[in-house]
Order: structure tokens, then sequence, then C-alpha cells
């Protein structure tokens, strides 16, 4: 069995700082994890996926995951936040199945 | 590449009527995936495809739902008869590996039964 929690429905932030989303998983499986970005009225997009190489995962427009399997964690990051980060994004986990986060809405403020 | 190309982007029905969403997948993608996704559940699963034949339909609510895949260019997801509470907006995604991904999504049909 697997699960994703994301520790933040909504997260803050003001434009040039950084971003930090919060992901925790378990899973029986060596899993594989993604983080994808859900822009207004629109699909989800993939950010960027793990799948047991480097536990430093680097994806579109500047973010990054790092994959800690001691805390079970995957948390997104980037260093400066653009107007145009503002979005939904969830992680996901994949196991033996696909299974989403709730989804962390974060907002960028000028 | 157009993408994952669904349609119509918004559908307006009574309840009690017959619904159909189609999708386009990406030419080349093996997998085909029915979401739905309310701010109550989340994202869920309804129903995958791999080569045009129905793998999974565990996550089809009811019987009122029915999906089918002619060819490996266009999938239609049918609700017959309707309900308000299969409000949501659906989405279809294709893949070339499965789940592993990536997915590809399409924009979208927002339902509403009234």
């Amino acid at each position: 069995a697997q699960s994703v929690t994301q520790l933040d429905s909504h997260v803050s932030v003001s434009e040039g700082t950084p971003v930090l989303l919060r992901c925790n998983y378990s899973s029986s499986y060596s899993p594989s994890l993604f983080w994808y970005v859900q822009h207004p009225n629109k699909g989800l997009q993939l950010l960027l996926k793990y799948t047991s190489a480097a536990t430093l995962v680097k994806g579109i427009n500047g973010f990054e995951a790092e994959f800690k399997k001691s805390e079970t964690s995957f948390h997104l990051t980037k260093p400066s936040a653009h107007m145009s980060d503002a979005a939904e994004y969830f992680c996901v986990v994949y196991g033996n199945k696909l299974v989403f986060g709730a989804g962390t809405i974060l907002r960028v403020k000028s | 590449d157009a993408g994952v190309i669904q349609s119509p982007r918004h559908e307006v029905t009574e309840m009690g009527q017959e619904v159909t969403l189609r999708c386009k997948p990406i030419s080349g993608h093996d997998y085909l995936f029915w979401y739905r996704q309310t701010m109550m559940r989340g994202l869920e699963l309804l129903i995958y495809f791999n080569n045009n034949v129905p793998i999974d339909d565990s996550g089809m609510p009811e019987d009122r739902f029915s999906a089918k895949m002619p060819n490996a260019s266009f999938s239609t997801l049918k609700i017959q008869p309707s309900e308000p509470r299969d409000s949501a907006v659906y989405f279809c995604a294709s893949s070339q590996t499965g789940f592993q991904g990536p997915l590809h999504f399409g924009n979208g049909t927002r339902l509403t039964v009234t």
C-alpha cells in the first residue's frame, strides 16, 4: 500500500523568495515519486520525477525536490518564486498504484 | 504535438440526461486514463486502458458510468443517467509507459448536472 500527505493545503510567498512545498509518503514498495503542477482551468503537468537514481531531482521551471528515505519525504523547492508559479501542486507516489496527494495551492504575492 | 484533447470543455446538463465526454490521446501513447477531480475527493482514477483494452475499471462509481476506446486515437466516457453528484472536472490523460509516466493530461471537461 502507499499513501502521500501534503503537509500544507495553502502556501503564500512573496515574489523572489524561496518556495517550499512539503510532502511525506509511505509505500511498501521502492516508490517512484512525482510532483505535478496544475494551473487554473488546465490539466496537470509533470514537474519532476524520482525513480531511485540521484536523490536530488531537478525539474522544469527551476523546481527541484530531494528524496529523503530516512524521513520519507519528497519536498519541492524553488530558490526564487515567480508570479507564474502560482498554481496547485500535487505530490504523487507510485508503488503498485498511483496515489495523488490532496494538493497544495501556492500563492505568490507581488 | 497537440497534446491530449478533450471535448467539450464545459457541459451543463439536467439530471437524468446522458452525457458523453470525449478524449483524443497523444499519438503513440499506449495508455489512456480517465480521472475525476472534485474539491471533496481530489483526483480519482475512474478507468484506464492499455492498447485500447480496459485494464482496471474499479474506480468507476457505478453502472451509470461506462467508457470505451474503439481505437488508439479516441475514447469516450459516458454517464447515463447523470446525477447532480456527478458534477466535477473530468480529465483524460495518456502515457507511453503507464503509471510511471509521465502522464499527459488534457485540459479537462467541467461537468455541471443541475
